[in-house]
């Protein structure tokens, strides 16, 4: 069973470009998680979606940032006209349906870096 | 808003030696999970050891226990004999049970050094 998958794992975007990450989780999974680490920092929780629905979006900044989970294919987390303080690790994370299941499995993270 | 406070921004040990990481937490809720995470130079995210709140037994896995102490809201993890692949980032976390709330607050991260 194969792991969380993101890609890209480096990303180089000039000021004001745009930046699209991809996130596929496990299988099986229908529950995603977006997190942001700057760098010397911990893991900011950004958005929490299940499929078509965002369910909590309390950590996304309100302009730029967006994030969707289609009923196919991966979640995007899409960042609009990117500045330097944009330069972060981005990390998803998936976890089953059931309700009981407590574990939120980690993709290797995108490095994105704005020049 | 929960948050979690980590107050080692970095620890050193012998190889071999015991170390304990410190953690505390605040939330106004009765049940939750904590997590201790494990970041190596690679930045995968990997779970060391969690804690069900309802559980007054202490965690453990293998070299890495911890001691939950709920009234204090504490959550400390210790790595007995120590090992040079133990060198990593360690995030304490918190998990709420409340559908839709199930994100993961993280602490600030203690960076472990092991010494051989």
């Amino acid at each position: 069973n194969a792991g969380v998958m993101q890609n890209p794992r480096h990303l180089v975007r000039r000021r004001g470009q745009e930046a699209r990450l991809r996130c596929s989780p496990m299988k099986g999974h229908s529950h995603v998680y977006w997190y942001r680490q700057l760098p010397e920092e911990g893991l900011k929780f950004m958005v929490y979606l299940q499929k078509e629905n965002i369910i909590d979006e309390s950590g996304m900044p309100k302009e730029r940032f967006s994030a969707e989970f289609p009923k196919e294919g991966p979640s995007i987390l899409r960042i609009q006209q990117v500045v330097r303080g944009d330069s972060a690790a981005y990390f998803c994370a998936s976890s089953p349906t059931r309700m009981s299941s407590y574990e939120q499995y980690f993709g290797p993270g995108t490095r994105l870096t704005v020049t | 808003a929960q948050t979690v406070t980590q107050s080692q921004p970095e620890m050193s040990v012998q190889e071999a030696e015991t170390v304990t990481l410190s953690c505390t937490y605040d939330t106004s809720e009765s049940d939750y999970y904590l997590f201790w995470y494990k970041q190596p130079p690679s930045r995968q995210m990997i779970l060391v050891i969690r804690q069900e709140a309802y559980k007054q037994q202490n965690a453990t896995e293998n070299r890495f226990s911890v001691n939950f102490q709920k009234a204090a809201k504490s959550f400390s993890l210790k790595i007995s004999d120590s090992q040079l692949g133990d060198a990593a980032m360690y995030f304490c976390a918190y998990r709420s049970l409340i559908q839709g709330a199930q994100k993961l607050v993280f602490g600030q991260g203690t960076r472990l050094t092991i010494n051989p």
